[in-house]
């Protein structure tokens, strides 16, 4: 089975530029999750999605960044302007709400993740 | 913020297990623990999850104490592919799944 499917893996790019980062969830998930990994940071939850829907958004740091969720197969986080300090690996997550069979676990799946550098 | 507390790094041997300890004292009583690793800088990976009893599954076991301020994952024949970033995890409601900065578990040949 495909799991989540980020691209690009790997993004250069100069200051001032608009980025784009693409998040294929698995499917049947109804909830999507963006992240980003910093060494000083860690992991941080920028945003939340149930049901195509943005539920938590608190997470992210400026009106520079912007993401959507237009159907349940794909989603964007957008960075326009972007700067060097936002360089990171962004992780994309999903998981189902749905018991299915067996114990639910409420896993998140988590993508290979789309590693920006701004210079 | 992290809800969970973890030392920084371990070493352990291979073949022996390995016991990672985590502190969540303001844990509240419906929060499920949840144990990631991430082996280098690929995606975090689930492990195991508990509420209050204690958990096996294929990959680790999970001890939460009768209080559930604590909880220790043990690995019980540590590998050399366990080598990772083993995170724990307070889930906050539905969806806040708040990293830490986990503890980064060598194990050694």
């Amino acid at each position: 089975d495909a799991g989540v499917i980020q691209s690009p893996r790997h993004e250069v790019t100069e200051m001032g530029q608009e980025v784009t980062l693409r998040c294929k969830p698995i499917s049947g998930h109804n909830s999507l999750f963006w992240y980003r990994q910093t060494m000083m940071r860690g992991l941080e939850l920028l945003i939340y999605f149930n049901n195509n829907v943005p539920i938590d958004d608190s997470g992210m740091p400026e009106d520079r960044f912007s993401a959507k969720m237009p159907n349940a197969s794909f989603s964007t986080l957008k960075i326009q302007p972007s700067e060097p300090r936002d360089s990171a690996v962004y992780f994309c997550a999903s998981r189902t709400s749905s018991p299915g069979q067996g114990r639910y676990t409420g896993e998140l799946f988590f993508g290979e993740g789309s590693r920006l550098t701004v210079l | 913020d992290a809800k969970t507390t973890q030392p920084p790094s371990m070493d352990c041997a291979e073949g022996r297990a390995a016991n990672l300890p985590c502190n969540h004292s303001t844990i509240s009583g419906n929060e499920y623990v949840y144990w990631y690793r991430q082996i280098h800088s690929q995606g975090p990976q689930y492990i195991i999850h508990g509420l209050k009893n204690n958990e096996t599954n294929e990959m680790a076991s999970l001890i939460i104490t009768e209080d559930r301020k604590s909880s220790t994952l043990i690995l019980p024949h540590a590998t050399l592919r366990d080598t990772a970033v083993y995170y724990c995890i307070v889930v906050s409601g539905t969806y806040k799944y708040i990293f830490g900065t986990g503890t980064r578990l060598k194990v050694l040949a």
